[in-house]
């Protein structure tokens, strides 16, 4: 079983609808990072958070510590969001693993016009 | 404001080919790291650099050596590509542990 799991891998969603992106981890962490990827580019963060929510814009992010549980939202989707969206934990474990990131596959998400 | 730039952004080798990587930052981050990215497998660490003078292994650093030249730059080598580096590598940087990760734009590497 992977470490952070993401859901769904694929989502198609049309222009104005809300999307939700879930993550969810079984390792102790000390922050969750969402990361987007728009299709043959770069990767931009968008988020680090380690409780409660974050907004910025149409995103918001949000974290449940105790239930390992996180979930990326899209209010008024639009076709520029169309990206995979990624899912990485900073892990609390002693050492060396305290400066890696463990990454979720990835959401493909594609807004239609 | 640069952040982190690669070199080269594509790169087709032979077999048996060596090349490096390039990475360099201009943030002043102390922690540098390399992932090679496939279909369906996401992010995986190849190196990482926690600070200037250390570099440690990742999940997958067979085939790859890497060099923390300064604080700024952190290259990856090739020394004998196969086939099986063919993918899309990053570079990225963060000032330490449980800071925000900063990406470059990525190595698309083929290797035939």
């Amino acid at each position: 079983k992977n470490e952070v799991e993401q859901s769904p891998q694929n989502l198609t969603a049309q222009e104005g609808e809300f999307i939700t992106i879930n993550c969810s981890y079984s390792v102790g962490i000390s922050a969750l990072h969402w990361l987007q990827q728009h299709p043959g580019g770069g990767i931009v963060s968008l988020f680090m958070l380690s409780s409660g929510k974050k907004k910025h814009g149409r995103l918001i992010a949000t974290i449940n510590i105790q239930e390992k549980h996180s979930s990326l939202h899209i209010t008024a989707s639009h076709p520029r969001d169309s990206a995979v969206y990624i899912c990485a934990v900073s892990r609390t474990d002693s050492g060396g693993s305290n400066y890696k990131l463990t990454f979720g596959k990835g959401t493909l998400l594609t807004v239609n016009p | 404001n640069a952040g982190v730039t690669q070199t080269p952004k594509f790169q087709v080798l032979k077999t048996g080919q060596s090349m490096t990587l390039q990475c360099a930052q201009d943030m002043n981050h102390n922690s540098m790291y390399w992932y090679r990215q496939d279909p369906g497998m996401g992010l995986r660490l190849i190196y990482y650099s926690a600070s200037e003078g250390t570099t440690d292994k990742g999940e997958v650093p067979n085939g790859y050596n890497v060099s923390r030249l300064n604080k700024r730059e952190f290259s990856l080598r090739l020394e004998s590509a196969a086939p099986s580096q063919t993918s899309v590598y990053f570079c990225a940087s963060r000032v330490t542990r449980n800071t925000e990760a900063f990406f470059g734009q990525g190595t698309r590497l083929t290797v035939v």
